[in-house]
């Protein structure tokens, strides 16, 4: 059971042009759900995060838009770099509970010349 | 560098035998989770320790058991391996507590089962 979603495993875009990273959950108990970027032979980084009582958080040139009615966030990155070639993964988790983060298949991210 | 410690980086196995996973988390960090990445798919939870306790399980196969010692370093024991072990294996640690917190991830520990 894929509690949390990323339905495109790939995704190319042009330097300087916006990156839109999906996730979708089915888990309506996810409270707190975080974006982490993976590059080749390294561990997952913590890049952003955002907590349901909120529908937006920005930070620099990533915003996470969450939309809790569709079950839903987005990753937007303006403008796509070429060091941001890497592979995103989306996590949620319940706060109240254990804390363990569910994360989704990822979605790698291209951004070309 | 996240802080968090993983040994060895790589290492390869026969089927049949057993293996141990070693995990120092950040200074600091009381949870210890860790995580199984099989080529091409997503992080799956295996388990966590809270300050020496066991606080979460995933699918973690019986074979596998983990445990966290009075210095918070873990431990993951993989045994009986099969081909199908093979995958990178994931800790990460966050202050944990109450409040959850963002957990931080060492490069993790290829495992090549043969």
């Amino acid at each position: 059971d894929q509690q949390v979603k990323q339905n495109s495993p790939s995704l190319s875009v042009q330097e300087g042009r916006i990156s839109i990273l999906n996730c979708d959950y089915t888990n309506s108990m996810f409270d707190y759900f975080l974006w982490y970027k993976k590059y080749p032979a390294e561990g997952p980084t913590f890049l952003i995060s955002i907590s349901s009582i909120k529908d937006k958080n920005e930070d620099g040139r990533f915003t996470v838009f969450l939309n809790k009615s569709a079950k839903h966030l987005s990753l937007h990155i303006v403008p796509s770099q070429p060091g941001d070639s890497a592979v995103y993964f989306c996590a949620a988790t319940n706060t109240g509970t254990a804390s363990k983060l569910t994360f989704g298949t990822g979605t790698r991210l291209q951004v070309t010349l | 560098d996240s802080g968090v410690t993983q040994t060895p980086k790589h290492l390869i196995t026969a089927t049949g035998q057993r293996v141990t996973l070693r995990c120092s988390p950040r200074s600091g960090d009381l949870s210890v989770y860790w995580y199984q990445q099989s080529l091409d798919q997503g992080l799956q939870f295996l388990i966590q320790y809270y300050n020496g306790e066991e606080r979460a399980k995933g699918n973690i196969l019986e074979r596998f058991s983990a445990q966290q010692f009075p210095d918070l370093h873990s431990e993951l024991n993989l045994s009986s391996l099969e081909l199908g072990d093979s995958a990178l294996y994931f800790c990460a640690s966050s202050v944990g507590g109450e409040s959850f917190t963002e957990a931080f991830f060492g490069q993790g520990t290829r495992l090549t089962v043969v």
